[in-house]
């Protein structure tokens, strides 16, 4: 059972243009949720997160918006860039005390063409 | 910054053999995970460690185990490895209530 899902795969975009990825999530528990970054023969890096009593966190050009009741969460990335090229993680955590456990998503691969 | 290493970048293994991944992370981290990422399936757990002696099984244990006699290392093993097991496999650490994680650059390991 999928607990924290990316429906797209992939999603390409122009330079400059708005990216936005989406992740939806079943757990109503979860009340932690990140975004990470992996590039190819990396490791995945942490990229924004927000908590569950927040609806919106921005870092840069990058936000995260939080609609709890769609379970639904969505990284913008403004303007795109080429160097944002990667697959991108959602992440989930239900509050696992200290073990910091998260449920990940299985990754959009986004291309931002020049 | 966090470093988390891991002993391998590419790997070659034949079935049946059983294998070793290291990791290590200095910054003293107590929880300590090891995933797998497969194409379409995102980052599965497969083990995870919330302090030395400590684990517990993840979503996808079966033919693994795993092994954390110091703080900084969590070692991961396939008893008998399969071609199943042919995978990228992701080593990542966090602060006991912290949820982000530092991930290591990962192993590519190829049963054969």
């Amino acid at each position: 059972d999928q607990q924290v899902k990316q429906n797209s795969p992939s999603l390409s975009v122009q330079e400059g243009r708005i990216s936005i990825l989406n992740c939806d999530y079943t757990n109503s528990m979860f009340d932690y949720f990140l975004w990470y970054k992996k590039y190819p023969a990396e490791g995945p890096t942490f990229l924004i997160s927000i908590s569950s009593i927040k609806d919106k966190n921005e870092d840069g050009r990058f936000t995260v918006f939080l609609n709890k009741s769609a379970k639904h969460l969505s990284l913008h990335i403004v303007p795109s860039q080429p160097g944002d090229s990667a697959v991108y993680f959602c992440a989930a955590s239900a509050g696992s005390g200290n073990t910091g456990k998260l449920i990940f998503g299985q990754g959009t691969t986004l291309q931002v063409k020049p | 910054d966090v470093k988390v290493t891991q002993s391998s970048r590419y790997l070659v293994k034949r079935t049946g053999e059983k294998v070793f991944l290291e990791c290590v992370q200095d910054m003293d981290h107590e929880n300590m995970f090891w995933y797998r990422q497969d194409p379409g399936l995102g980052l599965r757990l497969i083990y995870f460690s919330y302090d030395v002696k400590m684990k517990e099984k993840g979503d996808i244990p079966e033919g693994y185990s795993v092994s954390r006699e110091k703080k900084e290392r969590f070692s991961l093993i396939l008893e008998s490895a399969s071609t199943n097991q042919t995978s990228m496999y992701l080593c990542a650490s966090t602060l006991g209530h912290s949820y982000e994680q530092y991930f290591g650059p990962g192993t590519r390991l190829t049963v054969t």
